[in-house]
């Protein structure tokens, strides 16, 4: 089973600012890397799949980039609406697909 | 646009079965696998089950083999999880998501809450 780990667990970034998220497979998935934001209360919501291509409708200001083990999730400028927990998952081994832990990412 | 309705969830005892159901609409049912994906409380998501476009392959998790089935309703437009021998440690919310590639979930309903306890 592939392990995926996010960092850091929590982030604490200021409005406007930059965030930056990483994921690392416990060995390679290639690209087959998905990026999720999931806020309390609500279904989870794509944003990345194939490690950098934005899903249909994703703001430009959200990035992926990686491959093989070290992938980033970059958020650009941050809204208000962007503070969430995000997840990684890999899909190159499957059964099982596999998510990182998570990475909450709160207002400073 | 595409809709992913579920329903079934609730309380019920350790041992117990329940049956959680997800009534799929905007897109051709038929032709997407299907996936459960469920969220404990405090924790993230874990993948618990695979169903191919047609039904006729089904992958599931190590944690649930042999206790939960999933399966489709074509007619129906609808996918279907079954949860027997439920423990505690199934307590948690429960998304039905539609595949894209038999990879990534592309749709996510907004989850069922099961929970286990005496």
């Amino acid at each position: 089973e592939i392990v995926m780990t996010q960092s850091p667990a929590t982030l604490s970034v200021s409005p406007g600012e930059r965030a930056t998220l990483s994921c690392r497979a416990s060995q390679s998935v290639s690209n087959k890397l998905a990026w999720y934001q999931h806020k309390p209360g609500q279904a989870p919501r794509l944003l990345i799949y194939a490690a950098s291509a934005r899903a249909a409708g994703i703001p430009a200001r959200f990035s992926g980039s990686g491959s093989g083990t070290e992938f980033t999730l970059t958020i650009s400028s941050l809204q208000s609406e962007d503070f969430a927990v995000y997840y990684c998952q890999q899909y190159d081994h499957w059964p099982p697909y596999t998510f990182g832990q998570g990475t909450k990412l709160e207002i400073k | 646009q595409v809709q992913l309705v579920e329903s079934g969830g609730g309380v019920v005892q350790p041992g117990k079965s329940l049956r959680l159901s997800c009534a799929a609409s905007g897109f051709t049912f038929s032709s997407y696998a299907m996936h459960w994906v469920r969220q404990a409380p405090g924790k993230g998501l874990e993948w618990v089950a695979l169903i191919s476009w047609d039904g006729t392959n089904t992958f599931y998790a190590d944690s649930v083999k042999g206790r939960f089935t999933i399966s489709r309703d074509i007619s129906r437009s609808t996918l279907y999880l079954q949860l027997n021998s439920l423990r505690p440690e199934d307590t948690g919310v429960y998304f039905c998501a539609k595949d894209l590639s038999y990879g990534y979930f592309d749709y996510w309903a907004q989850g069922a809450l099961v929970s286990v306890s005496s």
